[in-house]
């Protein structure tokens, strides 16, 4: 299985600041296609993920352009420019390469 | 696109429950489907996979336990689960698989709690 590995796992950040979470794979995730099968998601308290970043740098309909994610092979980031109230709660990383899908442990992000 | 989970609820260790997931607002029948849990005080976890066509695939921890299933004329995901531990105490969500990998639409999941 591929482990997916997030730090840091809990993130205080004062809104207007920026944020960056890291998220390691045991494994390249690059695809015969030349795409990387790595992909975030938000999840709010009481609500479902929604999906943020696909394929590793393309934004999901109606994420804002403060949100952006970069990497290859094994390291990949997720980048907020500047947090906003709506954007805390947990971030995972998840690879799609291979079942069983795995994903990060989970990135908290609170206020500071 | 909405996809709607039924059938958590409370059950005691050894039992079983049936979930499903009604889907709509989209072609079912040409997407493949998930089930992911979030554990509470853990983090989410891929629980099971079914195929456009039909192949499945299953986390190691619910392997000989879970069944997946479809039936593309009703529009429906099952999740038939057998042998329950307090360790499936979970929300399950049903989720639509997009080419690349990734989740593009979730359910709003359905709680299931195993307990003595």
């Amino acid at each position: 299985d591929i482990v997916m590995t997030q730090s840091p796992l809990s993130l205080p950040v004062t809104p207007g600041e920026p944020a960056s979470i890291s998220c390691r794979s045991s494994q390249s995730l690059l695809h015969n296609t030349g795409y990387y099968y790595l992909h975030w998601y938000l999840q709010k308290p009481g609500q479902s993920p929604q999906l943020l970043i696909y394929l590793g740098s393309n934004r999901a309909s109606g994420v804002p352009d403060r949100f952006s994610g970069s990497g290859s092979g094994t390291d990949f980031t997720l980048k907020i420019s500047r947090v906003e109230a709506e954007d805390f709660g947990v971030y995972y990383c998840m690879q799609g390469l291979q079942t069983p899908y795995t994903f990060g442990q989970g990135t908290k992000l609170e206020i500071k | 696109v909405q996809l709607v989970e039924s059938g958590g609820g409370f059950v005691q260790p050894g039992g079983s429950l049936r979930l499903s997931c009604a889907a709509s607002g989209f072609g079912f029948s040409a997407f493949d489907m998930h089930w992911v849990r979030l554990v509470p005080g853990k983090g989410l976890e891929w629980v099971s996979s079914i195929g456009a066509t039909g192949d499945t695939s299953y986390a190691a921890s619910v392997k000989g336990r879970f069944t997946i299933s479809r039936e593309n004329a009703e529009n429906s995901l099952y999740l038939h689960m057998n042998s329950l531990r307090v360790g499936d105490t979970a929300i399950y969500y049903c989720a639509r698989v997009r080419w690349g990998g990734y989740y593009d639409d979730w359910g709003q999941g359905t709680m299931v709690t195993v307990s003595s």
